[in-house]
Order: C-alpha cells, then sequence, then structure tokens
C-alpha cells in the first residue's frame, strides 16, 4: 500500500458524460500527478499539482482539468467523453524534495 | 525530448533462472531513473530508483539494477526468478532539474514478465 488512495476504483460511463476522479496523496506530500494508461498511449503524464497551484502540463486534453484543493486532495475532470478516453487514470504524490512518486491503485474508466 | 526505451515487450524465463529486463534511455544530463513493477489490477510499485548516488542500485523483492552512462543504460536484473515476479515492469526516467520536464516521469512501454515452472 502506498499510501495514495484513489476513488472510484472503477467508472462506467456514456460518451458525452462528465465524471470526476479524486486522489487523496500520501500524508506529508504537498505534489499530485496525475496518469493516462492505456495500450495504444502506455503511461503518459497529464498534470501535476504542487501545494494547490499547478505545475507542470502532460498531454492533456483541453477537455480533461484538474484541480488541487486546501486539504492536497486532487481531482480529475474529464468531460465530452469519448470512447478513446477508456483507460486506467493513475494518481500519484511525492515528498517535498523527493525524486520518486507514489502511484494510487488507479481508476479504471470504461466509456461505452 | 527524452524517451525510454525498454527492448522486449514479453520475457520468459524458468523459476529460478536469471532475470534480466533491458532499458536504454535517452537523455543528454544523467536524468533520475526508476523501475516501477504493476502487478494485475494494481497500481504502480517502485522497485528501485538511481539517483546518481551509487551506479548499482538494489531494490525490493531481491532485484537490482545498474546504471551505465556509457550506454544510457538501466537494466534491472534478479538473480533467481520466483513464480511471483511474473507481472509488467517499467522503466522510468524523470528529466535532471537542468532539463524540461523534470516534474513528470517519462515512462517506457513496459515489459511483461512470465515466469514458468
Amino acid at each position: 500500500d502506498s499510501g495514495v488512495t484513489q476513488t472510484p476504483k472503477h467508472l462506467i460511463t456514456a460518451t458525452g458524460q462528465r465524471v470526476t476522479l479524486r486522489c487523496s496523496p500520501r500524508s506529508g506530500d504537498l505534489s499530485v500527478y496525475w496518469y493516462q494508461q492505456s495500450l495504444d498511449q502506455g503511461l503518459q503524464f497529464l498534470i501535476q499539482y504542487y501545494n494547490g497551484e499547478e505545475r507542470a502540463k502532460g498531454n492533456i486534453l483541453e477537455r480533461f482539468s484538474a484541480q488541487q484543493f486546501p486539504d492536497l486532495h486532487s481531482e480529475l475532470n474529464l468531460s465530452s467523453l469519448e470512447l478513446g478516453d477508456s483507460a486506467l487514470y493513475f494518481c500519484a504524490s511525492s515528498p517535498k524534495g523527493g525524486s520518486e512518486q507514489f502511484f494510487g491503485p488507479g481508476t479504471r474508466l470504461t466509456v461505452l | 525530448a527524452q524517451s525510454v526505451t525498454q527492448l522486449g515487450s514479453h520475457v520468459s524465463v524458468s523459476e529460478g533462472a536469471l532475470v534480466l529486463l533491458r532499458c536504454n534511455y535517452s537523455s543528454s544530463v544523467p536524468p533520475y531513473l526508476f523501475w516501477y513493477v504493476q502487478y494485475p489490477n494494481q497500481g504502480l510499485q517502485l522497485l528501485l530508483k538511481y539517483t546518481s548516488a551509487a551506479t548499482l542500485v538494489k531494490g525490493i523483492n531481491g532485484f537490482e539494477a545498474e546504471f551505465k552512462k556509457s550506454e544510457t543504460s538501466f537494466h534491472l536484473t534478479k538473480p533467481s526468478a520466483h513464480m511471483s515476479d511474473a507481472a509488467e515492469y517499467f522503466c522510468a526516467v524523470r528529466p535532471s532539474l537542468f532539463s524540461g520536464g523534470y516534474n513528470k516521469l517519462i515512462f517506457g512501454a513496459g515489459t511483461r514478465l512470465a515466469v514458468h515452472p
């Protein structure tokens, strides 16, 4: 158990819908990262937040957005969902000054 | 741009045999390097990391990896495979502070390790 929690574990929805994925980092970690894992793209970095502020952006679509709240939990919002958005979405956190990232168990999103 | 190449999407070994999973990275400045393992239906677990302190890095579950700058490689090894090692293994690079995008991890495509009796 990495200490990073993600909810829900599974999510099944329809095209065009909007969903919210939630992540709680390890106690004391200020950085939260979101990654997408799909069969065709592999593991791709989406976005990073540090202590409530966006720090880095990767291959995140405009239909996707994220935020980190004062209690440091983070939410990834996916809207206008398409079949191709079906994937595993991972959240990771890292300690201040630390190089490694600790991953949560992921949320499996299925878009029908 | 930084990249990670894992040679062999599938590797199969016998129980008790040597495990060798290959990883090469592209970087003009030595980065941080990591190996993660993903068991079925689970998240990624950190096996080990290289952060320039020592070229031979020991990790959990008997795995180790050697950083070779001249070969830009960071191969993962384990002397004796166990059935429980069957999983997918990912090599990842975190660019240095002097490169762009040091906040993120760049992953290889992964190598699925099968261990047979």
